[in-house]
């Protein structure tokens, strides 16, 4: 069936260095992609999201880049924070569909 | 205040047990979503609800039911708890007006404990 996955489950990355992480989907019919982070004890929180129209998009510190060929989303951290310690999930849904399917999560420590 | 609350936030219960989560919002947002958090599986789809009269099954509806009792409040029942129940449940709202854009913004979560 058609679901979003992760590449990496966990990632390290020292305090000031840049994190990417990554997200495969498999359903062609995606349009719209959402990236969320989740603290310990709370709920997921919006970071950025993306359409399909799109290649890039950019936040305060966070880039999401979708690249429709090979179904791969990313999320790029610069300089990355002690505080951006946390589970990130993406989730995308399809035209017409307003469910949103999540990934499984990457795990990113930040080392200080 | 938070825009989405959810009690209890912890709950240990035995087998067979009755139990109900319960959700509300101050968002004004018509659709709300509960889901099940699991370890390595992400969160996914119990139930949910575009308005106060329609409500859909999600991935993993069975065992579970759902009440839209207003706009803003939207329960979740487990009418006979088994341990495979046990998991963090979260409720989400969105905008109806969001167009495609489909953003959920998600209470802090409750944690469920089957014995």
């Amino acid at each position: 069936g058609e679901s979003v996955g992760l590449h990496l489950p966990t990632l390290s990355v020292q305090e000031g260095d840049n994190s990417i992480i990554n997200c495969a989907y498999s359903n062609s019919a995606s349009d719209y992609f959402i990236w969320y982070k989740q603290e310990s004890g709370k709920g997921p929180q919006f970071i950025i999201d993306i359409r399909s129209n799109m290649d890039k998009r950019q936040g305060q510190r966070v880039t999401v880049l979708l690249n429709k060929t090979v179904k791969h989303l990313s999320l790029q951290i610069a300089a990355t924070q002690p505080g951006d310690s946390a589970v990130y999930f993406c989730a995308e849904t399809g035209s017409g569909s307003y469910q949103l399917t999540f990934g499984k999560g990457t795990k990113l420590s930040v080392i200080p | 205040d938070a825009d989405v609350t959810q009690t209890p936030r912890n709950r240990i219960t035995k087998t067979g047990k009755r139990i109900m989560l319960e959700c509300s919002q101050t968002k004004g947002h018509d659709r709300m979503y509960w889901y099940r958090q699991d370890p390595g599986l992400g969160l996914r789809l119990i139930y949910y609800s575009f308005d106060v009269k329609d409500i859909n099954k999600g991935e993993i509806s069975d065992g579970y039911s759902v009440s839209r009792q207003a706009q803003a409040k939207f329960s979740l029942s487990l009418e006979s708890a088994i341990p495979n129940q046990t998991a963090l449940y979260f409720c989400a709202t969105s905008d109806l007006a969001g167009g495609p854009n489909n953003e959920q913004f998600f209470g802090p979560g409750t944690r469920l404990t089957v014995l």
